[in-house]
């Protein structure tokens, strides 16, 4: 099975802006979960969408959002972006297990 | 505050060396995973173990939980260059606050195998 695809794998954007991100899981999974990863903070979960409707979330601030479609795959969405959001962020998907299977990141850099 | 910590924060070894690192968490849990990740790319998931499960194999990993210490290690033994990279524990545990199961993970350890 192919793994989890993550698109763009790298975004230069400005204060102000928003960006998009997209996720696609392994086929199959229906679990898409989002985290923020940055030096100073570690990994930390953004929130986790299964079957379309979102299951869990982390506490990150209403600018970052996300949605999953009818075919697993997800986005996330951050608005009015600022410094402090510049990070990588991983995508997993999970099937019927526990484990969870990462793809290998966006790489955000907000000027 | 945060579930998982590991320590140390960074280890250096010789190639051939074995590496211990270890994971300590909060609250009960329903598994406790280990992850690398190699220069800020995806994460790859090692080893799972379960709240009633003592010890665990795989290759050269070896993972234990005490539940009574709430605490993990990860062992690697015989150490090879590649396997130079961050290592991390996650837990997963039911929160009825945040909506049912949720995924920490700590900070992280970072091991350098020198050749």
């Amino acid at each position: 099975k192919a793994g989890v695809t993550q698109t763009p794998r790298y975004l230069i954007k400005t204060r102000g802006q928003q960006v998009t991100l997209s996720c696609s899981p392994i086929s199959g999974h229906r679990s898409v979960s989002w985290y923020q990863q940055t030096p100073g903070q570690g990994l930390q979960f953004l929130f986790e969408y299964f079957s379309e409707t979102q299951r869990n979330k982390g506490n990150f601030p209403g600018r970052f959002s996300g949605r999953q479609f009818s075919n697993s795959r997800s986005e996330m969405n951050v608005s009015t972006l600022e410094l402090g959001d510049s990070a990588l962020y991983l995508c997993a998907s999970r099937g019927e297990g526990e484990t969870q299977y990462f793809g290998p990141g966006t790489r955000l850099l907000v000027l | 505050s945060q579930q998982g910590e590991e320590d140390p924060q960074a280890l250096s070894i010789q190639e051939g060396e074995n590496a211990t690192m270890n994971c300590s968490y909060k609250t009960s849990i329903n598994n406790l995973q280990w992850y690398r990740q190699n220069s800020g790319r995806g994460l790859v998931h090692l080893i799972l173990i379960r709240s009633n499960e003592r010890e665990k194999h795989s290759g050269r990993l070896r993972v234990t939980l005490d539940t009574s210490k709430k605490s993990s290690s990860l062992l690697i033994t015989a150490s090879r260059a590649a396997d130079t990279a961050s290592y991390f524990c996650a837990t997963d545990f039911w929160a009825w606050d945040n909506y049912g199961q949720n995924f920490v993970f700590g900070p992280g350890t970072r091991l350098s195998v020198l050749p």
